[in-house]
């Protein structure tokens, strides 16, 4: 059965730094584009950012809020992917979620991560 | 970026009654690139529908997607208890993939 599970989150002062871990099992890693997806208190989805398979040139994108910020990595021995999160900002407080699917759309989903952002 | 503009924000029905949700794309989004996800408080988003109209592994059949270009719509054909949640829709065309803002489905 595939999983995801997230870990990391953790309070953090206005222009902290935070590294989130998704581990992940049951499918093979190597092979998936795994994303990163938040969700602020009380409002909707928000797409981060995504690191494809090397296989495809590991290539990364990242939504615009974030860009330049925060930086997606992946060590497929440990089929781990990862979300460094720097200069953060009150704004950045949400629950982040790791996900991946089979094909255009997310099948999988962690249990999530809250990163709080708080002075 | 391509911005997904969903409709109605809340949609208030009663159970047994049909919903009709919209997505709209502000440029075309190839049908194989929309999904529609579920999602519950306190739950991660569940995938309903891929390929705008292809039902996930274990979807009732009380759900359909269809649209094409801009303009996509989740069907629930008759509203059960459990339906009740809020709806989101997601484009994979460009290189930057993006969420609508979601549609809440409450009960009337």
């Amino acid at each position: 059965e595939e999983q995801l599970v997230e870990s990391g989150g953790d309070l953090v002062k206005p222009g902290g730094s935070l590294r989130l871990s998704c581990a992940a099992s049951g499918f093979t890693f190597s092979n998936a584009w795994m994303s990163w997806v938040r969700q602020a208190p009380g409002k909707g989805l928000e797409w981060v950012g995504r690191v494809k398979s090397k296989a495809v040139g590991e290539t990364r994108d990242y939504a615009a809020p974030v860009k330049g910020r925060f930086t997606i990595s992946r060590d497929d021995s440990k089929d781990t992917v990862y979300l460094q999160m720097n200069s953060l900002k009150i704004e950045d407080t949400a629950v982040y979620y790791c996900t991946t699917g089979h094909g255009w759309g997310f099948d999988f989903w962690g249990q999530g991560t809250l990163v709080t952002v708080s002075s | 970026e391509i911005v997904l503009t969903q409709s109605p924000g809340t949609l208030s029905l009663s159970p047994g009654e049909r919903a009709t949700l919209s997505c709209r794309a502000s440029q075309s989004v190839g049908s194989t690139y929309l999904a529609w996800y579920q999602q519950k408080p306190g739950q991660a988003p569940r995938l309903l529908i891929f390929g705008a109209s292809s039902r996930a592994t274990g979807i009732s059949d009380r759900f359909s997607g269809s649209g094409s270009g801009t303009d996509f719509t989740l069907t629930i054909s008759r509203l059960e208890p459990e339906d009740f949640a809020v709806y989101y829709c997601q484009q994979f065309d460009s290189s930057l993939w993006t969420f609508g803002q979601g549609t809440k489905v409450e009960v009337k």
